[in-house]
């Protein structure tokens, strides 16, 4: 079983909808969740982090965190063909020392 | 605005030649990670330092690779000799703490391709 898993989609998803992208991991200890943004050809992206149950909120993002399910999600309200990109997720091992990333989820959003 | 940087962007080399990569972490931040990204693996940390000290490179192939911090503002990675299996995307990151994690940027990346 892998650290941290994502499906790898494409996820497809019309322009102006709401893209839910998601994420498990399997160390409980797990402390710390980010959500990293990559354009092709390019390096990865931080768009947010959250570190506590319940939901955060950042303009379009919103990043969901239920530890006792050890799932991670990321909303992108109102998408537009500019989140076309893969969304890797980041948790952190025990110890808190570095991330563990997952393959990642490709967005695609259609005009 | 500041950023990680990366040389070279781009490297072609023939099997057995030693490449060498470079990384300036951001000015201030005192923790440097090594990644490796390919299409099968994902992105694979190979390696990370603290205070240029190195914490861990479990993930790194310790025969033919090596990741040093020569001074603060310096992070380089070699390898030697390359193999082709070697090709690869290579990101340098640099951390800052925030509470017990580190918030990584990355740099543009090294892409390299060994023939």
């Amino acid at each position: 079983q892998k650290e941290v898993e994502q499906n790898s989609g494409p996820l497809s998803v019309p322009e102006g909808a709401i893209a839910s992208l998601n994420c498990t991991y399997s160390d409980r200890g797990s402390q710390s969740f980010f959500w990293y943004r990559q354009y092709s050809g390019k390096s990865p992206e931080l768009i947010m982090s959250i570190y506590s149950n319940g939901d955060k909120e950042d303009g379009r993002f919103t990043a969901q965190l239920n530890k006792a399910s050890q799932y991670v999600s990321l909303l992108i309200r109102d998408s537009q063909p500019s989140d076309s990109a893969t969304y890797l997720c980041a948790v952190t091992g025990t110890g808190f020392q570095k991330l563990v990333f997952g393959t990642g989820t490709r967005l695609l959003v259609s005009p | 605005d500041a950023r990680v940087t990366q040389t070279p962007r781009h490297k072609v080399t023939e099997m057995g030649q030693e490449v060498t990569m470079r990384c300036q972490p951001i000015l201030g931040h005192n923790t440097v990670f090594w990644y490796r990204q390919t299409m099968m693996q994902g992105l694979e940390l190979l390696a990370y330092f603290r205070n240029r000290a190195p914490l861990d490179d479990s993930g790194m192939p310790k025969d033919r690779f090596s990741a040093e911090m020569p001074d603060a503002t310096l992070a380089t990675l070699k390898i030697q000799p390359s193999e082709p299996r070697d090709s690869a995307v290579y990101f340098c990151a640099s951390g800052s703490r925030d509470g017990s994690t580190d918030t990584q940027y990355f740099g543009p990346g090294t892409r390299l391709t060994v023939l």
